[in-house]
């Protein structure tokens, strides 16, 4: 199983763009990257996910190196409410096509007035 | 859609007793999944569902049971409560099992366990 790295915490000023980064160097060619993110003592909330093309949505935008060894989250205007973990996930794929989502203890985001 | 529901909330139990944890989505959903949070860690899965009659373990089963009857509920039974026990609970669910990759997980809003 690819496993991630993240640092442990970041801060980022209101209005800023928030890039939180991610190591995945083991990942495998048919595995997806998954950023989800859980806000205080609220269950964990999907953002974003890619294969290995830039993807963005209405919250956020993921961009991944060429080799797919590491990522970027990236918060655009950040705001206090964005103020959680993100959680870095390569995606799992076992048995009759079952998966589940590994987290390890992600990025603790504080976004700062 | 209400969405993922679970209950309890919070729950207190006493070393050796047992209790079922309810989760419940509305969304049609063939995944289902439990995961336990401890503080300072993420989240590690405990059981997982394809569909209906079909659960697996996860990465941390040991003292817990699932049983998937229907597609909307999932319940967690501890058998024999323990204090290593003492976690936050979350169940998760999504469309569709592993082929494809946009699925994304919808997670409840925890239950706070405590076992003394």
């Amino acid at each position: 199983d690819a496993k991630t790295t993240q640092p442990p915490s970041m801060d980022c000023a209101e209005g800023r763009a928030a890039n939180l980064p991610c190591n995945h160097s083991t990942i495998s060619g048919n595995e997806y990257v998954y950023w989800y993110r859980q806000i205080h003592s609220q269950g964990p909330q999907y953002i974003i996910h890619g294969l290995k093309n830039n993807e963005t949505n209405e919250m956020a935008s993921l961009i991944i190196t060429e080799d797919r060894k590491s990522s970027t989250l990236i918060l655009p205007h950040a705001t206090l409410r964005d103020t959680a973990v993100y959680y870095c996930i390569v995606r799992v794929v076992r048995g009759a096509g079952s998966y589940q989502l590994t987290f390890g203890k992600g990025t603790k985001l504080s976004v700062i007035p | 859609n209400a969405g993922v529901t679970q209950t309890p909330k919070f729950q207190v139990l006493k070393t050796g007793q047992s209790m079922t944890l309810q989760c419940a989505q509305d969304m049609n959903h063939e995944y289902m999944s439990w995961y336990r949070q401890d503080p300072g860690m993420g989240l590690r899965l405990i059981h997982y569902s394809v569909g209906a009659g079909i659960t697996d373990q996860g990465e941390v089963p040991n003292g817990y049971n699932v049983s998937r009857s229907t597609t909307e509920d999932f319940p967690l039974r501890l058998l024999s409560a323990a204090p290593s026990q003492t976690s936050v609970y979350f169940c998760a669910s999504s469309y569709r099992q592993g082929g494809r990759p946009d699925d994304e997980q919808y997670f409840g809003p925890g239950t706070r366990l405590t076992v003394t």
